[in-house]
């Protein structure tokens, strides 16, 4: 079975500093992995994805993830985060495919002025 | 259409009841997920529909929830006999399915409130 797992529930970090929103993942084979931002009173949005080539992956927003096969993470960062950053990221991934994606428990970020 | 569309964006209803929720996906995809986020809480997978597949229902909760999906397209998900902890949102999602790390897009979500 495949697990994705955010182990932080909430991340402060002060505006302007860098951003690191933690993800670890067990998916067998070569895994496919995204994050998704919630912004209060709002619905989903793709931020960025890993599937194959550069483990560095850029995405929106300046966010950018590294894929880390050793350690099964895929990280979220930013070098300067903004108080418009502030919202709910969700960390997910699956084997490709037709297989569902599995979403983690998802983390809040508050970046304070 | 351009995005998913779900309805009602919004929903009250008494303990007891059944409702319904729709999810009009993006045309062409044939993946489709229902989820249901509880208040600052993750997401809780419901149920998965591919193509022409039997969908996966094994998020679905009790035998109270249901969804069809018909014609490939426009899904429902139902609720019977609803109870104060099916309070939360439904969100539904979309994606071509079946391409490697193809994304969803998810629609804005139904509120359900059972008072």
């Amino acid at each position: 079975a495949q697990s994705v797992a955010q182990p932080e529930d909430q991340v402060n970090v002060a505006e302007g500093n860098p951003l690191t929103v933690k993800c670890t993942y067990s998916v067998s084979g070569n895994p496919y992995l995204f994050w998704y931002v919630q912004y209060p009173n709002r619905g989903l949005q793709f931020l960025l994805k890993y599937i194959t080539g550069d483990n560095l992956v850029k995405g929106s927003y300046g966010f950018e993830a590294e894929f880390n096969k050793s350690q099964t993470s895929f990280h979220l960062k930013k070098p300067s985060a903004l108080v418009s950053d502030s919202a709910l990221y969700f960390c997910a991934g699956n084997s490709g495919g037709y297989q569902k994606v599995t979403f983690g428990t998802g983390t809040k970020l508050q970046v304070i002025p | 259409g351009a995005g998913v569309s779900q309805s009602p964006s919004n929903k009250v209803t008494e303990k007891g009841k059944d409702v319904e929720l729709r999810c009009d996906p993006i045309s062409g995809h044939t993946a489709l997920y229902w989820y249901r986020q509880s208040l600052g809480q993750g997401l809780e997978f419901l149920i998965y529909f591919q193509g022409n597949s039997a969908p996966d229902k094994s998020g679905l909760p009790s035998d109270r929830f249901s969804a069809e999906r018909t014609g490939g397209s426009v899904s429902t998900l139902t609720i019977q006999r609803t109870q104060q902890e099916d309070s939360a949102v439904y969100l539904c999602a979309s994606s071509l399915g079946g391409e490697p790390g193809r994304g969803y897009t998810f629609g804005s979500g139904t509120r359900l409130t059972v008072v």
